[in-house]
């Protein structure tokens, strides 16, 4: 069974660049999810799909970030403007269902560096 | 709402000796709690849960953890640690009846020595 996977796996970019990540989450897995990680730190949760429905998007910065989920697969998080702090670990997840005993399987990630 | 300290950031052991990783949280609800291992440019990968049932829990590659409410506590250990264990290892709590999202600790490196 292929895992979740993500494009690309390394991104460099200049400041105030658009910037686009891409996931496909395991095959009918209806809840995504994208988290950021910076460096030494554990991922934080920014965006929750449940199918198309983005159920929890508190911590999603708005003013510049965006995420989109047609059709309840595939997933884009997009970065427009980006910003040097923005440089970190970008994850995906997917997990069958949604509740607190779920298990969520990660990709590898897409490694930002905005100079 | 819930929260997680891993008390050590770094943790250096020798091969075939034990594996101590600790892990403190803090929940209003019934806690879910998970420990995630990340290997270099790998993904982050489940290495065992506890949901309730046996507060002993036996994940994947030998490791194992105690729930111990009462403590707070949900450490992760192995009896003989192998080359292939260095790695970074996060624990995760979440909240039946809460938030239900998970929470991560900031994670412990370990180092195994041969």
């Amino acid at each position: 069974e292929a895992g979740v996977v993500q494009s690309p796996r390394y991104k460099i970019i200049e400041k105030k660049q658009p910037v686009a990540f891409w996931c496909n989450p395991i095959s009918g897995h209806n809840t995504l999810y994208w988290y950021l990680q910076n460096l030494g730190q554990g991922p934080e949760l920014l965006i929750r799909y449940e199918n198309e429905e983005a159920v929890d998007d508190s911590q999603l910065p708005k003013d510049r970030f965006s995420a989109e989920r047609l059709k309840g697969v595939d997933s884009t998080l997009k970065i427009q403007p980006a910003e040097l702090g923005d440089s970190a670990v970008y994850l995906c997840a997917s997990s069958p269902g949604t509740g607190a005993q779920e298990t969520q399987y990660f990709g590898p990630g897409t490694r930002l560096l905005v100079l | 709402a819930q929260s997680v300290t891993q008390l050590d950031s770094h943790v250096s052991v020798s091969e075939g000796t034990p594996v101590l990783l600790r892990c403190n949280y803090s929940s209003s609800y019934s806690p879910s709690l998970f420990w995630y291992v990340q290997h270099p440019n790998k993904g982050l990968q489940l290495l065992l849960k506890y949901t309730s049932a046996a507060t002993l829990v036996k994940g994947i590659n030998g490791f194992e953890a105690e729930f111990k409410k009462s403590e707070t506590s949900f450490h992760l250990t192995k009896p003989s640690a192998h080359m292939s264990d260095a790695a970074e290892y996060f624990c995760v709590v979440s909240e039946q009846g809460g938030s239900e999202k998970l929470v991560f600790g900031k994670g412990t490196k370990l180092t195994v020595n041969p």
